[in-house]
């Protein structure tokens, strides 16, 4: 199962794009990469996913890199209810398992 | 529409009781999972069931039985409950694998926030 390693936190400016970056070097060919994020306590939220090409949403932005190995999930214009935990995941192919990480906790601050 | 429900809520348990988690969803999905929460911890899958009538062990089973009882329910039971099982239960479902048709993105229900003394 390919592991994804996120940093364990960062802030954005209320206003500004916030850019979260999530490495998954041993990513497989047909694996896909999801971002989920998680609000206070509550369920998580699903945002985005992607296989190859960058993928955009009224949510958010995913930018992966040609090779894969890792992906940017991009909030362009972050307010103060984006403040959250963001999971990078990166979905197995076989059993439809998802495992998360610990995530990056980002605070965007007024 | 009410999506994935989680039975019960809150629940607090003496150490060697125990109990059951339930949990059904709506949306004709294929596949159902459990998840734990402890504090400042990501999520850990407990088991999973591809479809009905499957189950399989996830990151952390030991400690739990799972439940497949028809397409909409997947519920979870502990045992003997020990301290260590004190979390947040997550239950989520996914349609299908992203690739045919949808997103295959998982639904989660609101969680069970379990204590046990």
């Amino acid at each position: 199962d390919a592991k994804t390693t996120q940093p364990p936190s960062m802030d954005c400016a209320e206003g500004r794009a916030a850019n979260l970056p999530c490495n998954h070097s041993t990513i497989s060919g047909n694996e896909y990469v999801y971002w989920y994020r998680q609000i206070h306590s509550q369920g998580p939220q699903y945002i985005i996913h992607g296989l190859k090409n960058n993928e955009t949403n009224e949510m958010a932005s995913l930018i992966i890199t040609e090779d894969r190995k890792s992906s940017t999930l991009i909030l362009p214009h972050a307010t103060l209810r984006d403040t959250a935990v963001y999971y990078c995941i990166v979905r197995v192919k076989t059993g439809n398992q998802f495992y998360f990480g610990t995530g990056t906790s980002l605070t965007v601050i007024p | 529409n009410a999506g994935v429900t989680q039975t019960p809520k809150f629940q607090v348990l003496k150490t060697g009781q125990s109990m059951t988690l339930q949990c059904a969803q709506d949306m004709n999905h294929n596949s159902m999972y459990w998840y734990r929460q402890d504090p400042g911890m990501g999520l850990r899958l407990i088991y999973y069931s591809a479809s009905e009538g499957t189950t399989d062990k996830g990151e952390v089973p030991n400690g739990y039985n799972v439940s497949r009882l028809n397409k909409r329910e997947f519920s979870l039971r502990l045992e003997s409950a020990a301290p260590s099982q004190t979390s947040v239960y997550f239950c989520a479902s996914s349609e299908r694998l992203a690739g045919t048709s949808g997103t295959g993105e998982l639904f989660f229900g609101e969680g069970s926030r379990l204590t046990v003394l």
